[in-house]
């Protein structure tokens, strides 16, 4: 079966320090991943995403970056983080086929501060 | 463009009581629909997924959802709802006409469910 690692699970960061989550999916091949933040109200913005190695789709301009290095690990990372950075950040995995549900990781709750 | 749209924050119903939490789209074809459930601090879970075929869509934990494309709705629906279905459930929507993209979904707002004894 299908499972997505993602960590840390929390992390307390101060403003200007550099940021590097990591996620990795086991047991499929070729998946579509994704980076999704989570205010602190509810709604689910996504990041960014990816449909190959190396292959990286920004979807909002932001001081955050991604990046594919292998087939099934997906980084977010950021080089000086704002107070606006702070959230809950879930990946997650999808197979290439259109009709194919997300499947999300735990998620990483980032503060900055 | 894709949206949908969660009219309710929140719902509360008695365990036991049959449950709704409403969800309406706008695509521009035909839609593929979602609904997870997200619990406290933990990431979204996939409930059930309506893609073609029979309106009434069967998911995870005794869930259902009913797709109704004159109402543009994807209503999610439990005959009788249990204080462990207590969590954030969002309804999502992606269109197939989109091309590329990978499989993009847009999400609503949530709604908190609320089940009381």
């Amino acid at each position: 079966s299908q499972t997505i690692h993602q960590w840390p699970a929390t992390l307390v960061q101060p403003v200007g320090s550099p940021l590097s989550l990591e996620c990795t999916v086991e047991g499929t091949s070729n998946p579509n991943l994704y980076w999704y933040r989570q205010a602190a109200g509810r709604g689910l913005q996504l990041l960014f995403y990816s449909v190959g190695i190396g292959q990286i789709s920004s979807e909002v301009p932001q001081n955050l970056s991604a990046s594919r290095p292998q087939d099934r690990q997906f980084i977010l990372s950021s080089k000086k983080l704002l107070l606006s950075d702070s959230g809950f950040y879930l990946c997650a995995w999808s197979y290439r086929q259109d009709n194919s549900p997300l499947h999300f990781g735990n998620g990483t709750r980032l503060t900055v501060t | 463009a894709q949206s949908v749209a969660q009219p309710e924050d929140q719902v509360n119903v008695a365990e036991g009581n049959p449950l709704t939490v409403k969800c309406t789209y706008s695509v521009s074809g035909n839609p593929y629909l979602f609904w997870y459930v997200q619990y406290p601090n933990r990431g979204l879970q996939f409930l059930l997924k309506y893609i073609t075929g029979d309106n009434l869509v069967k998911g995870s934990y005794g869930f259902e959802a009913e797709f109704n494309k004159s109402q543009t709705s994807f209503h999610l629906k439990k005959p009788s709802a249990l204080v462990s279905d207590s969590a954030l459930y969002f309804c999502a929507v992606r269109d197939p006409i989109l091309t590329g993209g990978g499989n993009k979904l847009t999400f609503g707002t949530g709604t908190q469910l609320k089940v009381e004894l």
